[in-house]
């Protein structure tokens, strides 16, 4: 099936740094969203992105769409402790209505 | 605020006795859907209502059961438990014509002793 390649699959950084992640398929998809997900809790969504080119942020959290319509990147500046959690890519593939496809996550470390 | 509810958040069960996890969701959104999330992987579709129309995910096992009593509550049961089914249970939901959005609940962690 439809499958999101997310990289990378971990990162420990340093308090301060900057992240940065992405997602690529080889299909199209038609909206890109991400979540960041705590220990012991469920996704919460960060940004959905919905056109190609489209650029979002969400304070410190920046993410595009890219314009091949088959990749999306996130960035995160000046990481601090409680961004730590796993970053997963999902979206819907065309034709499959709302059934998302998710990518194999990011777990973010960051060392105060 | 409007969200999404899961009850109970840690639920331990022993093998083989049959077990219920619900979710409610006060989002008014028509779609919910129950995904099993394993350590450190992606969620992973069971099944999801439209409405009332339920919709199984091919590789989802017959163990697997759900019940939709109205647009609020969603309810999955789990008929025979394996230790293999013990896993993080989420709930969410969406509308359904875009946005494409799924909210998610906390989530149930379930243990199989």
């Amino acid at each position: 099936g439809q499958q999101l390649n997310q990289s990378p699959q971990s990162m420990f950084i340093q308090e301060g740094e900057d992240v940065s992640m992405n997602c690529t398929s080889s299909s199209i998809f038609n909206t890109w969203l991400w979540y960041k997900q705590d220990p012991g809790e469920g996704p919460v969504l960060l940004i959905a992105l919905y056109k190609a080119g489209e650029l979002t942020s969400n304070g410190r959290l920046t993410a595009q769409f890219g314009i091949t319509r088959k990749d999306s990147f996130l960035n995160i500046s000046a990481s601090i402790p409680s961004d730590v959690g796993i970053y997963f890519c999902a979206g819907p593939p065309l034709n499959a209505g709302n059934m998302l496809t998710f990518g194999g996550g990011t777990r973010l470390m960051v060392k105060p | 605020d409007a969200m999404v509810i899961q009850n109970p958040r840690y639920q331990v069960t022993q093998f083989g006795k049959p077990v219920t996890l619900s979710c409610s969701q006060t989002l008014n959104h028509n779609v919910m859907y129950w995904y099993q999330q394993k350590s450190s992987q992606a969620p992973k579709l069971l099944f999801h209502y439209y409405d009332k129309d339920f919709n199984n995910e091919a590789d989802t096992p017959d163990n697997f059961q759900s019940r939709r009593p109205n647009t609020s509550f969603c309810f999955l049961d789990i008929r025979s438990p394996g230790l293999g089914d013990a896993a993080m249970y989420l709930c969410a939901t969406s509308t359904t014509s875009g946005p494409y959005e799924q909210y998610f609940g906390p989530g149930t962690r379930l243990t199989v002793t």
